[in-house]
Formats: C-alpha cells, structure tokens, sequence
C-alpha cells in the first residue's frame, strides 16, 4: 500500500493558462475523490467518480473545472483559464466500496496551485 | 443539509494539559463521523472514525464518542505532547457527501 499520490506537488502559472494535475489512488480503491481547499478552511468537495463513472460533478467549481478517470485508476483534474481566486490546494483522496468502509477516504499531499 | 461545525482555534497548550476540541454537525440520517489531523506539511491523515451513535473511536490516546442526542463528536486527549501540535479536522459522511469543518489549529508548548 503506498498511498494516494499527487502530481505535481507544486505549480505555478501565469492567470489565463490551463493546468492538469493527476492522482494515483491506492490500488485496490474503486472510489477517487477531487476537493479544494484554501487557507484556514476545511476541504471543499468537488466530484468522485466509481471506477471510471463520474457520480457527481454538481460542485465542480465551474464550466472551467474538468475531471477523467477514463480507465478507472488514476485522474486528472483540469482548470482551465485559470483565475488568481482558483489558487488553492487541490486534494485527492480514494476510498473503496468493498468490506464496508466506503465512508473512510485517505488522502494524498495535495497539489498546490498558484496562479500569479 | 449536511455541515459540521467546529471550535475556532487557534489552541494553544501546554505540554500534559487535556485537550477537548468541540464539533456539531447537522445531517438527515445515520452520517459516519471522523476527526482527520494535518501536521505541518502533510497531508491529511485519519485519526479516528464512528459510524453509529455512542461508538467511541480512539487512536494515539485521542477519542471522541459519536452523540446523537447532541448531535456532537468531540475530540479529547488526556495528556497532549508537542508532538499533537497541527491542524485538526472533524468531518462527516452521509449519502455520498463528505464535509468538513474547517479546522482547529492545535499548538502545545513544552
């Protein structure tokens, strides 16, 4: 078990440019989780996906937020245009829906962006 | 809806000093509970989890006890150490909804 990873860990980049960040969740996991999280507050749900079905993407932040989990394992999230207000740390956490414990998410380092 | 509220911090204390964080939440139905912790750092880690009401969920001498009744899940430790100083959060599961609250701030000095 090695864990969620996140990629990068860092990225900055210029206001109007696109950017892609990629989570690997643990192996074994079915459910990848994508939430925002800026300075001093918790983390802010944004969309999940069960293998490679995207279940919920109502609280994508808007038409400039995309997520793909097309072979079921790892995903990438994309903004584009970005915007100084999208700075924040982006978040991946999966979980799995078998034995039981779908409600138990683990959480990768997070990427965080800054757009100048 | 579904939202947790947690004590604003930042709390500081000293080494040995017993800790309680307070967090309420509101939620339809039979939510699972947590308290995640985030060191400087790092990511986020699970502490401990409940899933049904009076579970008590424990984990590196901290607990917390899911309360229906008052709809909390407070965090304590009897005795912190410098180590404990970080971040923590309570957050709930309902329905496919993951929330949280938006943290406490834990310094302890020696």
């Amino acid at each position: 078990d090695t864990g969620v990873s996140q990629n990068p860990r860092h990225k900055i980049t210029k206001r109007g440019q696109n950017v892609t960040f990629r989570c690997d969740p643990i192996s074994e996991h079915n459910r990848l989780y994508w939430y925002r999280q800026t300075l001093g507050q918790g983390p802010e749900f944004l969309t999940y996906f069960q293998n490679e079905a995207q279940l919920e993407k109502s609280r994508l932040l808007s038409d400039r937020f995309s997520a793909e989990r097309p072979k079921g394992s790892f995903s990438t999230l994309e903004i584009q245009r970005t915007e100084q207000g999208d700075s924040a740390m982006y978040l991946c956490a999966s979980s799995s829906t078998s034995g039981g414990a779908t409600d138990t998410q683990y959480f990768g380092p997070g990427t965080r962006l800054t757009v100048l | 809806g579904n939202s947790v509220t947690q004590m604003e911090g930042p709390v500081t204390l000293s080494e040995e000093a017993f800790l309680t964080i307070n967090c309420t939440y509101t939620a339809t139905g039979y939510p699972s509970l947590f308290w995640y912790v985030q060191y400087p750092g790092e990511g986020l880690q699970l502490l401990l989890k409940a899933t049904k009401a009076d579970d008590k969920g424990s984990n590196k001498g901290f607990e917390a006890t899911y309360r229906k009744e008052t709809t909390s899940f407070h965090l304590e430790k009897g005795s912190v150490q410098v180590s404990d100083s970080a971040v923590y959060f309570c957050a709930l599961y309902n329905n496919n909804d993951m929330r949280f609250g938006a943290g406490t701030r834990l310094t302890v000095k020696p």
